[in-house]
């Protein structure tokens, strides 16, 4: 069975700095994977997908994440965050179905 | 173009009633699903529908859970004589693949169920 790790719970970045949310999966078949960003009292919104070749994605509001099979993960980066960027993020992968992580709530501070 | 869409944004009901929560899919997007958010068991899926095929309800929590999809667009979420557990964001997406070919899902806002 395919199942998704989010490493971290919270993370408190300050506003213009870098920052990374892990991601690991487990798949034994091709993998799709997924990030998604959620806003309170909003749905789900799609940040980027991998679902083959180049293994540097680049999504929406300049975030990027990198498929590493030999790791198996599937990280989340982007070089300067905003305050907008506080929100709740979730890494999935797909077996038709997606599969969540428990999600890692980013909080930029000014 | 118009994305998913989900009715009503919020239901609170009384315990034991019954429940319908309605989902518009993408235009021509040939797959929908719903996935149920809540604070103890974060986002679960519920059901998957492609096209003509039957529905993949494997996450049904219950047999007080069904769903149906008309016409191949339109869906209902029903839920029977309601408990409190069931209180949760019932989210449905949307998908212009399926079956092998995996695309990526569109979510709408969700439905935010309360249960008294």
């Amino acid at each position: 069975a395919q199942s998704v790790t989010q490493l971290d719970s919270q993370v408190p970045v300050f506003e213009e700095a870098p920052v990374e949310l892990r991601c690991n999966y487990s798949s034994s078949v091709s993998v799709y994977l997924f990030w998604y960003v959620q806003y309170p009292n909003q749905g789900l919104q799609l940040l980027l997908k991998y679902l083959s070749g180049s293994t540097l994605v680049k999504g929406i509001n300049g975030f990027e994440a990198e498929f590493n099979k030999s790791q198996t993960s599937f990280h989340l980066r982007k070089p300067s965050v905003h305050i907008s960027d506080t929100a709740e993020y979730f890494c999935a992968v797909s077996d038709g179905k997606l599969i969540f992580g428990q999600g890692t709530e980013l909080s930029v501070k000014p | 173009g118009a994305g998913v869409s989900q009715s009503p944004s919020n239901k609170v009901t009384e315990k034991g009633k019954d429940v319908e929560l309605r989902c518009d899919p993408i235009s021509g997007h040939t797959a929908l699903y719903w996935y149920r958010q809540s604070l103890g068991q974060g986002l679960e899926f519920l059901i998957y529908f492609q096209g003509n095929s039957a529905p993949d309800k494997s996450g049904l929590p219950s047999d007080r859970f069904s769903a149906e999809r008309t016409g191949g667009s339109v869906s209902t979420l029903t839920i029977q004589r309601t408990q409190q557990e069931d209180s949760a964001v019932y989210l449905c997406a949307s998908s212009s693949g399926g079956g092998s070919q995996v695309r990526a899902q569109y979510f709408g806002p969700g439905t935010r169920l309360t249960v008294l």
